[in-house]
């Protein structure tokens, strides 16, 4: 059974960098798009950004300055890195899965808290 | 851009069929047949329940189906079920070549 398992510090400080990573255990590496999805406590989802299975990547505007998802295939991971993070990062972030040229999720991590607080 | 619309919550008795609306514009939900819907439940990571607007992924009830007219989505749970209490988001590809995710719905089993 294929799974996404996250890890990745859960406090920061404001100003310093999130940085997430995502294992894919039980399955192929290969010919998907990975991506990352935000939610803050009590609220909705929100799109981070992606890349798929040619390095291409794809940021929410909203964030896009301070985003960078990249891959490790060796090691069958992804990453996210969010710079100079403030209160408003503060969120359950998901890695996630999209099958090759598609557009949607199919399969998701457990979610990582990650609380920015001074 | 901004989220798509959904109404803050739907509710209905068991056994019954309840729909749940998606509202986007011309540059997402009215652009592509792209349209998702996700099931999450307290604590838990979302559920792809519908994929390209009605298609069901292998393991998804048949109770849930998608739809789609103009800028407007929609996913209907029929034979409704203690079990589908969750809250619901759609999300859709957008002109972009980004994706924008629905403000959630909670429903309720009476």
């Amino acid at each position: 059974q294929v799974q996404l398992q996250q890890w990745g510090a859960g406090l920061l400080k404001p100003s310093e960098t999130l940085s997430l990573i995502c294992t894919v255990y039980g399955g192929p590496f290969s010919g998907y798009s990975w991506r990352w999805i935000r939610q803050p406590p009590g609220k909705g989802l929100e799109w981070v950004g992606e890349i798929n299975q040619i390095g291409r990547t794809n940021y929410n505007p909203s964030l896009k300055s301070r985003v960078t998802v990249s891959i490790d295939t060796s090691k069958m991971q992804f990453s996210l890195k969010v710079s100079s993070v403030t209160a408003a990062d503060t969120a359950v972030y998901y890695c996630a899965r999209g099958p090759g040229t598609t557009w949607f999720f199919d399969l998701w991590g457990r979610g990582t808290l990650v609380t920015v607080s001074s | 851009q901004s989220d798509l619309t959904q109404p803050a919550s739907v509710s209905g008795s068991p056994g019954q069929s309840i729909t749940i609306s998606c509202t986007g514009t011309s540059s997402d939900v009215g652009s592509y047949n792209h349209v998702s819907w996700y099931q999450q439940h307290p604590g838990n990571a979302p559920k792809l329940m519908i994929y390209d607007v009605s298609n069901r992924p292998s393991g998804v009830s048949n109770r849930f189906s998608g739809s789609k007219s103009g800028n407007t989505a929609s996913l209907t749970i029929s034979g409704l079920q203690a079990e589908d209490e969750a809250d619901y988001y759609c999300s859709s590809y957008t002109r972009s070549s980004t994706y924008v995710f629905g403000t959630g719905t909670k429903v309720t089993v009476l």
